[in-house]
């Protein structure tokens, strides 16, 4: 089986602009969770979806969002993007809620 | 709430030595416990999981966990340490029950020396 797959693996963006992550879950996997990585704050757990619903949401501003599409793929949007949204982007997915987590190799976002 | 607490952000062994990395979890349910290795630019790969069968678990890589009640621990070792297992290791909880999402320790960075 494939595992998680994120895209893209690096991206250099902007003060002010806006970027879209995207995750392809493991085939099978209808949770989708996304963390942000960084040295300072270790692991954030940013939201999860569950089937197209958010199922859960951490303490993030709402410049932070997602969505689930009906083949479980999720893709994440920060807008307005401040130089502390430099990290990396973590999607993970699991078979149901107690199941370990599979994650991807991240997305490393720069802000400049 | 559950939380987990990782004692010590880095430890270093030389090779060969035991590796003992520390999990303390509070949780007001029966958790399920993990450990993750982290690789420099890479995801992190699941070591091994508890839920709530043997006690002492065995992971990939020869390491294993024993989940001790009384202590609330879910400490990670392995006998001997390779060069290859530096790494950031990471401990998480999550209730048996419910719906929750998996809560994560800080890390712990380990250093193996020649």
């Amino acid at each position: 089986k494939a595992g998680v797959t994120q895209t893209p693996r690096y991206l250099i963006k902007t003060r002010g602009q806006q970027v879209t992550l995207s995750c392809s879950p493991i085939s099978g996997h209808r949770s989708v969770s996304w963390y942000q990585q960084t040295p300072g704050q270790g692991l954030q757990f940013l939201f999860e979806y569950f089937s197209e619903t958010q199922r859960n949401k951490g303490n993030f501003p709402g410049r932070f969002s997602g969505r689930q599409f009906s083949n479980s793929r999720s893709e994440m949007n920060v807008s307005t993007l401040e130089l502390g949204d430099s990290a990396l982007y973590l999607c993970a997915s699991r078979q149901e809620h107690n199941s370990p987590l599979h994650f991807g190799n991240g997305t490393r976002l720069t802000v400049t | 709430a559950q939380s987990v607490t990782q004692l010590g952000s880095h430890v270093s062994v030389s090779e060969g030595a035991l590796v003992l990395l520390r999990c303390n979890y509070s949780s007001s349910v029966p958790p399920y416990l993990f450990w993750y290795v982290q690789y420099p630019n890479q995801g992190l790969q699941l070591l091994l999981k508890y839920t709530s069968a043997a006690t002492l678990v065995k992971g990939i890589n020869g390491f294993e966990a024993e989940f001790k009640k009384s202590e609330t621990s879910f400490h990670l070792t392995k006998p001997s340490a390779h060069m290859s297992d530096a790494a950031e290791y990471f401990c998480a909880v999550i209730p048996n029950s419910g719906y929750s999402t998996l809560t994560f320790g800080k890390g712990t960075m380990l250093l193996v020396s020649p």
